[in-house]
């Protein structure tokens, strides 16, 4: 069965940490996997697309890595701001084509303390 | 990446109603996707709506209960029907700009409470 796991499910940091946030998944088979970022009550804010082939991706403070092997993508998230307060979700594809269909963690709820 | 429009961001409905969700679109689409995503939980995919024919449901999911409409490449509605308490959940509706190397977009969510 394909299952995609967040860890931690919540994280309280000071203002200013670097942290990691990590998704581990069943099927190495992945087509591509994707962070996103949900305010409370809101819809969701794609945050990086890794391809099966890309190792990482970067976007300004955030950085992702992707390590297929494993089972295993990290987002690391440099100088924290109270503004990063939010869940962050990752999502795993394994087929491209028309079975499109997206395997999801629970998400890393995040809240940085000014 | 593709822009969506989604409406309302909120509502409040009595029991027994039905309310429809709308997802526009800034370009042309040949999938969408909605899902529900109850409190606490993480998104689950209702249905995929391919324009010119009709929806398809995932296991759990039945038209009746969510049909979809899917008029053009740039439009569709999810409707929630017979609305009960445990229909209480935010729904989304969802793109795949794969091609484009942009990955999927989001809406921004109606949240949905029945009392």
């Amino acid at each position: 069965k394909q299952e995609v796991t967040q860890i931690p499910a919540a994280l309280s940091v000071p203002e200013g940490e670097n942290l990691v946030l990590n998704c581990s998944f069943t099927d190495s088979a992945i087509y591509n996997l994707q962070w996103f970022r949900q305010d409370p009550g809101k819809g969701l804010t794609s945050l990086l697309l890794i391809q099966s082939s890309q190792r990482e991706q970067t976007s300004g403070r955030l950085n992702a890595s992707l390590d297929k092997s494993s089972g295993r993508s990290t987002l690391y998230i440099a100088a924290s701001q109270p503004g990063d307060s939010a869940t962050y979700l990752c999502a795993v594809r394994y087929n491209a084509g028309n079975n499109r269909k997206l395997i999801w963690g629970l998400g890393t709820s995040l809240a940085v303390n000014p | 990446s593709a822009v969506i429009s989604q409406k309302p961001s909120r509502d409040i409905c009595q029991r027994g109603t039905s309310l429809t969700i709308q997802c526009q679109v800034d370009s042309q689409v040949t999938m969408m996707f909605w899902y529900r995503q109850q409190p606490g939980q993480s998104l689950t995919l209702i249905a995929t709506a391919n324009q010119g024919s009709e929806a398809t449901y995932e296991s759990g999911f039945v038209i009746d209960k969510f049909p979809i409409s899917r008029p053009n490449l740039t439009f569709s509605t999810l409707t929630v029907s017979n609305m009960s308490p445990e229909d209480s959940s935010i729904y989304l509706c969802s793109v795949d700009t794969i091609h484009a190397n942009y990955g999927y977009t989001f809406g921004s969510g109606t949240r949905l409470t029945v009392v």
